[in-house]
């Protein structure tokens, strides 16, 4: 079984500043990441995901995270925020083996100060 | 860019009611999937449809949930007797069945949601 842990259940920051929204996560198996971002009452968008290669992952909206096996973390990051960027993110795993539920955490929300 | 369609995008209903909610998932996807957020927790998996029929699902998905996919576009999920902690947002997501260097891959597309209210 998989859990997903995201540390921060708000995260509030200056415009232009950097931010970083933690995510570690537990599995007995091997597992592919996301991040998915639910603005407003909307529905949920894929940010990035990891599946393999390279453990740094660029996304949409200049967001990044990166895959750290040893640390069983997939931090998201952005250098300098926008208002916009004001929204809900879900860090989620889902195995190997393909089709299989998502894992969700249970989200941060990141408030962008003007 | 294709996405994943769902109506009606609110639904209030009575306890005792049935109710359907229903999703276009993209065209071209072969595998489909319920979620619930009941407002402010985490998002839950209820059920996953592969080929016609139930791939897995949850400790939620008992016996009052239903899904089908009545025709080549559709997926649905029916509550048969709505209860007041039914209430939430019903997330549908499809994905493709994809492999990268001979592993599996998917990934979930969402649609925006349906909000179900029962009163």
């Amino acid at each position: 079984a998989q859990s997903v842990t995201q540390l921060d259940s708000q995260v509030p920051v200056f415009e232009e500043a950097p931010v970083e929204l933690r995510c570690n996560y537990s599995s007995s198996v091997s597992v592919y990441l996301f991040w998915y971002v639910q603005y407003p009452n909307q529905g949920l968008q894929l940010l990035l995901k990891y599946l393999s290669g390279s453990t740094l992952v660029k996304g949409i909206n200049g967001f990044e995270a990166e895959f750290n096996k040893s640390q069983t973390s997939f931090h998201l990051r952005k250098p300098s925020v926008h208002i916009s960027d004001t929204a809900e993110y879900f860090c989620a795993v889902s195995s190997f083996s393909g089709n299989t539920p998502l894992v969700f955490g249970k989200g941060t929300r990141l408030s962008v100060i003007a | 860019e294709p996405e994943v369609t769902q109506t009606p995008s609110h639904q209030v209903t009575q306890m005792g009611q049935e109710v359907i909610l229903r999703c276009v998932p993209i065209s071209n996807h072969l595998y489909f999937y319920w979620y619930r957020q009941i407002l402010g927790q985490k998002v839950e998996f209820l059920v996953s449809f592969y080929n016609n029929e139930i791939s897995e699902k949850s400790e939620i998905f008992d016996d009052q949930f239903s899904v089908e996919r009545p025709d080549g576009s559709n997926f649905t999920l029916k509550i048969r007797s709505t209860k007041l902690e039914d209430s939430a947002m019903y997330f549908c997501a499809s994905s493709e069945a994809l492999e990268i260097g001979g592993r599996r891959t998917d990934t979930q597309y969402f649609g925006p949601g349906t909000r179900l209210t029962v009163l």
